[in-house]
């Protein structure tokens, strides 16, 4: 079945440092795929999304790329923020599969000063 | 702003009570979603209602568990009995969905449930 990988947390980092969040994903066919973030406390924010291959996804200075012939959408940030401390949630959708996501076991990203 | 409200956002009860969570879902959606996030588990799909159908409650424990939307802006999940393995947060979703999978998908703020 389909199923999404992302890499294992927490992951710390000082505030500017670089961030890469690795997702890979398995799947028949060419899903849609998605980052969520979630705040303590919150509900699933959608943070970016890109529909087909070679498609960037971008938002608050989030960048991920929809890469086909790895299986990847690895999610980037120049330069985080104490603020961008939270839970990612890597996720891929079908529309033959109902439209529901299938999300990644989530990583945590915490900004340290 | 459009949001998905979920009622009641935080609930403690005792093993064998029954518990309703309540969910209504963004004006002009047609899909909604029940979600259940553990710290082992993770985010699980339980049950989903297209145009107020089911359309798949596999991930949903058949026993204990009932979902249903009574009408377009009301969706609700029952436990019953419920059971210390049911504390988590359970996330209800709407989208649009039909002809393409990019249609974002709106999460609720969740219930935070506890069962002692």
């Amino acid at each position: 079945g389909d199923s999404v990988t992302q890499m294992e947390g927490p992951v710390t980092l000082s505030e500017e440092a670089f961030l890469t969040i690795n997702c890979t994903y398995t799947a028949t066919g060419y899903p849609s795929l998605f980052w969520y973030v979630q705040y303590p406390g919150e509900g699933l924010q959608l943070l970016l999304k890109a529909t087909k291959a070679d498609d960037k996804g971008s938002n608050k200075g989030f960048e991920a790329t929809y890469r086909k012939e790895t299986t990847s959408f690895h999610l980037e940030k120049g330069s985080v923020q104490v603020s961008d401390s939270a839970v990612y949630f890597c996720a891929l959708r079908f529309t033959g599969g109902g439209n529901k996501l299938t999300f990644g076991t989530g990583t945590q990203l915490k900004v340290e000063l | 702003d459009a949001r998905v409200t979920q009622t009641p956002r935080h609930k403690v009860t005792e093993m064998g009570q029954e518990v309703t969570m309540r969910c209504q879902p963004i004006l002009g959606h047609n899909t909604v979603f029940w979600y259940r996030q553990t710290m082992m588990q993770g985010l699980e799909l339980l049950a989903y209602f297209r145009n107020r159908a089911p359309l798949d409650d596999s991930g949903m424990p058949k026993d204990r568990f009932s979902a249903e939307m009574p009408d377009a802006t009301l969706a609700t999940l029952k436990i019953q009995p419920s059971e210390p393995r049911d504390s988590a947060v359970y996330f209800c979703a709407s989208g649009w969905t039909e002809e393409t999978s990019g249609n974002t998908i709106y999460f609720g703020e969740g219930s935070w449930l506890t069962v002692v």
